[in-house]
């Protein structure tokens, strides 16, 4: 079975200064893994994806993330916060041996950005 | 492109009593899915459909819980009866990919239910 464990409930940084959000993962088979953005009181939208492609992702708005299997990790970084940034983020996994696979999100870690 | 709609946005019932969402998908997104998010929690998938077959419905608690996706479109979410922990956002989304091995997948703003 997959699971993700996403460290930081919370994260509070300063506009322009670097975020970074923690994701863990646990899978059975070589694993894809994602990251969404919720907006308050929006849908979730794909920010990037893993899929066995390479180790580094860079997604939109400036966000980019690092698959590191020896870690099992995919933490999601921004060098520099925006306003517009904050927001829930969630880290999702899929994997499996099966045609239909499911994805399995985080708790979700909350960013706040301060001016 | 319009986006996945879902109505209502809001409803708030009293426990024991009945309600449904309705979700219309993206045009051509084969397969649909219905998420329920807890306040605190990531979302968990209650069912997926495959144009109007279930792929996957082994976590909808199904004594109350039941959905359907009859010309594998748009798709109806029921609830009956509510419970007090039912209370949450219930999510539809779709994508053109069945097996979710891109997880592109396309929210719509959810319909956030308030069971007292």
């Amino acid at each position: 079975a997959q699971s993700v464990t996403q460290l930081d409930s919370h994260v509070s940084v300063s506009e322009g200064t670097p975020v970074l959000l923690r994701c863990n993962y646990s899978s059975s088979y070589s694993p894809s893994l994602f990251w969404y953005v919720q907006h308050p009181n929006k849908g979730l939208q794909l920010l990037l994806k893993y899929t066995s492609a390479a180790t580094l992702v860079k997604g939109i708005n400036g966000f980019e993330a690092e698959f590191k299997k020896s870690e099992t990790s995919f933490h999601l970084t921004k060098p520099s916060a925006h306003m517009s940034d904050a927001a829930e983020y969630f880290c999702v996994v899929t994997g499996g041996n099966t045609g239909f696979q499911k994805l399995v999100f985080g708790t979700g870690t909350r960013l706040l950005v301060s001016p | 492109e319009a986006g996945v709609a879902q109505s209502p946005r809001y409803k708030i019932i009293e426990k024991r009593q009945s309600v449904a969402f309705w979700c219309n998908p993206i045009s051509g997104h084969a397969t649909l899915y219905w998420y329920q998010q807890i306040l605190g929690q990531g979302p968990k998938l209650l069912i997926q459909f495959q144009n109007n077959g279930v792929v996957d419905d082994s976590q909808l608690p199904k004594d109350r819980f039941s959905a359907e996706r009859l010309k594998g479109v748009d798709s109806t979410l029921k609830i009956q009866p509510a419970k007090l922990e039912d209370s949450a956002v219930y999510l539809c989304a779709s994508s053109l990919d069945p097996g979710a091995n891109t997880g592109e997948l396309f929210f719509g703003e959810g319909s956030r239910l308030t069971v007292l």
